[in-house]
């Protein structure tokens, strides 16, 4: 159980291009969903929160402009990279915690998004 | 405030040895502990929690006690495996955060065989 997916798994687009990127809960309810931007070798940077039906909470230093976050449903979360460029290229994560689930986050397997 | 402090590597380790990993902790409340696992390419995985005091987590061989008195949650293994490679992250988070966990910078293992 508590099964998260990314969709999709690597993207290559053209700088300039928007890139959605899609994070599911396939077997429960998210109450909160977080997005995480993760260099080569380092560890995970929280970029926002969010809660379904309500705006995301952004992390200092992050554009909120630039990463679209919506979350419509308990079970779909969306960043968008709006304009992006080489500099956004980088592994995306999404994860989701459940109500009464002790905090625990359930980790989606990433995204790879590399900007030409 | 919260944060966590992991044991930095890169860590080599000869099939069947013994792995510590270190992490200790600084917290309001009272958070739970967890250790992730990241294989190469890929998302992370958890692989152990403790919620309160005194828990131990344990899955695949893995084993982590929440000690408060030092603060700390160190990840055991009594005998490695190849297929023990990746990366470890010790977390910290609770509900009374809104959730935010607080990471360690990752501590890479590579296990030769």
């Amino acid at each position: 159980g508590a099964v998260v997916s990314q969709h999709p798994s690597w993207v290559i687009c053209k700088s300039g291009t928007s890139v959605k990127i899609e994070c599911r809960s396939l077997d429960f309810q998210a109450t909160t969903m977080f997005w995480y931007r993760q260099f080569p070798k380092q560890s995970l940077m929280l970029m926002a929160t969010s809660n379904e039906g309500s705006k995301a909470t952004y992390e200092q230093g992050v554009e909120k402009d630039k990463f679209l976050i919506n979350h419509a449903s308990l079970t779909l979360s969306t960043l968008t990279v709006t304009s992006a460029h080489p500099e956004d290229s980088s592994f995306y994560i999404c994860s989701a915690t459940l109500a009464g689930g002790s905090g625990t986050q359930y980790f989606g397997p990433g995204t790879r998004l590399t900007v030409l | 405030g919260n944060s966590v402090t992991q044991m930095e590597g890169p860590v080599t380790l000869s099939e069947e040895a013994f792995l510590t990993i270190n992490c200790t902790y600084t917290a309001t409340g009272y958070p739970s502990l967890f250790w992730y696992v990241q294989y190469p390419g890929e998302g992370l995985q958890l692989l152990l929690k403790a919620t309160k005091a005194d828990d131990k987590g344990s899955n695949k061989g893995f084993e982590a006690t929440y000690r408060k008195e030092t603060t700390s949650f160190h990840l055991e293994k009594g005998s490695v495996q190849v297929s023990d490679s990746a990366v470890y992250f010790c977390a910290l988070g609770s509900e009374n955060t809104g959730n935010q966990f607080y990471f360690g910078t990752g501590t890479s293992l590579t296990v030769i065989p």
